[in-house]
């Protein structure tokens, strides 16, 4: 299995600053990874998939960037709706895995 | 567009099966060559893949549930369900069902996760 370990757990943040999650792999995972939203009582929604391409539809104030191991999701400028818990997934094995999720809360 | 919804019993009982149904609506489920994935969540916690299947009946498991689960297509219902055996309460969650966009590159397909379902609380209680 590939472990995904997403850091931190948590966060507080105000509106307008920039945020930054990582995600590392256990093993190299290539760009084989997805960033979801998952706001409470609501099923996730995909950000970026493939590390760096914005889903349609996503605003461009979310950016993803990383290969092999390392991987980086990145709110330019955190709005009042962006306060969610953000999961990174990998589908590089066939037995795809989800980080552990990472809250993103109001300061 | 394409949307899933989940339907199944809402509790059951522990060493029973769960079963679940994903009905997809707005088009075919046959179509596309894509993964129909299911996923759980239990109260408070993160997201745990469960496995997923292809129109071919191709299927792919967590291994760390895969003595317990099935995963199954019926293209003529345009639905996928799930089973789950001998469940405790540790199976009580809300579980997802999604399909898996893709596209081919040089190094192979990617995947992602896209419609979800709404998703359903399953309760393991006797």
């Amino acid at each position: 299995d590939i472990q995904m370990t997403q850091s931190p757990s948590s966060l507080s943040a105000s509106v307008g600053d920039r945020v930054t999650i990582t995600c590392r792999a256990s093993q190299t995972i290539s760009n084989y990874l997805n960033w979801y939203q998952q706001k409470p009582g609501k099923a996730p929604k995909v950000l970026i998939y493939a590390a760096s391409s914005l889903q349609s539809g996503v605003p461009s104030r979310f950016t993803g960037s990383g290969s092999g191991t390392d991987f980086t999701l990145t709110i330019s400028s955190l709005q009042p709706e962006d306060f969610a818990t953000y999961y990174c997934q990998q589908s590089y094995s066939t037995s795809w895995t989800f980080g552990q999720g990472t809250k993103v809360e109001i300061k | 567009q394409v949307q899933l919804q989940e339907s199944g019993p809402r509790l059951v009982k522990p060493l029973q099966t769960l079963s679940l149904t994903c009905t997809v609506s707005g088009g075919s489920i046959s179509s596309g060559g894509y993964y129909w994935s299911w996923i759980r969540q239990p109260a408070g916690k993160g997201l745990e893949w469960i496995g997923r299947i292809d129109t071919s009946g191709s299927t792919n498991y967590n291994p760390s549930l895969k003595s317990r689960v099935t995963i199954s297509v019926d293209t003529s219902k345009n639905q996928f369900s799930l089973k789950l055996n001998s469940v405790t309460a540790a199976d009580t969650a809300v579980y997802y069902c999604a399909r898996a966009l893709y596209y081919h590159e040089s190094s192979g397909r990617q995947d992602w996760l896209d419609p979800w379902g709404q998703g359903t609380l399953v309760t393991v209680s006797s």
